[in-house]
């Protein structure tokens, strides 16, 4: 079956750090991939996503590249703020025509001023 | 503010009791996800219904049933609660159900069972 295995947390980094959180998946066909955040007592919402490979999805600074290749959807931000610490969801969607989405267990990022 | 809304916020229960969770998706939306969201599990998908129909299926227990409405709105009910149901439950919608589109979710119920 589909999976998604992402970077383990915590995350922590100084305010304007680069940030790298990898992400790669197993799946059958061509997924997409989607980035969550998920802000502390919110629920998740769609940071950016890709549907093809070498797509590259990019929101708010924060960028990841579709690489079939390598079965990887890495999140890079150059300078993280301190308003970017949320839990990060990696996640990837069945091609099969019905949206069974299989999520990772999400790495929790906190920046520090 | 998603436009997915969920009832109640928070509830708090005995074992083997019963509970429904309410959620409304985004106006025009016609397909509603279930998730749970637990710390040993992580998120796990439970159900999808795509205007009013059982579209896909996920790790959802046999005590667990789901429904969507004409209204297009959804329950869960969860029935013979045991402690390990107790957990984070999210809502989410998407105007169709095929795998390209993005899904809004709701602020989830948090279900505790004592």
């Amino acid at each position: 079956g589909n999976s998604v295995t992402q970077m383990e947390g915590p995350v922590t980094l100084s305010e304007e750090a680069f940030l790298t959180i990898n992400c790669t998946y197993t799946a059958t066909g061509y997924p997409s991939l989607f980035w969550y955040v998920q802000y502390p007592g919110e629920g998740l919402q769609l940071l950016l996503k890709a549907t093809k490979a070498d797509d590259k999805g990019s929101n708010k600074g924060f960028e990841a590249t579709y690489r079939k290749e390598t079965t990887s959807f890495h999140l890079e931000k150059g300078s993280v703020q301190v308003s970017d610490s949320a839990v990060y969801f990696c996640a990837l969607s069945d091609s099969g025509g019905y949206q069974k989405v299989t999520f990772g267990t999400g790495t929790k990022l906190q920046v520090i001023p | 503010d998603s436009g997915v809304t969920q009832t109640p916020k928070h509830l708090i229960t005995a074992t083997g009791q019963r509970v429904t969770l309410r959620c409304s998706p985004r106006s025009g939306d016609l397909s509603v996800y279930w998730y749970q969201q637990s710390l040993d599990q992580g998120l796990q998908f439970l159900i999808q219904y795509y205007n009013g129909e059982e579209r896909a299926k996920g790790n959802i227990l046999e005590r667990f049933s789901a429904q969507q409405f004409p209204d297009l709105h959804s329950e869960l009910n969860l029935s013979s609660l045991e402690l390990g149901d107790s957990a984070l439950y999210f809502c989410a919608s998407s105007d169709r159900g095929d795998s390209y589109n993005e899904q809004f979710f709701g602020p989830g119920t948090r279900l505790t069972v004592l």
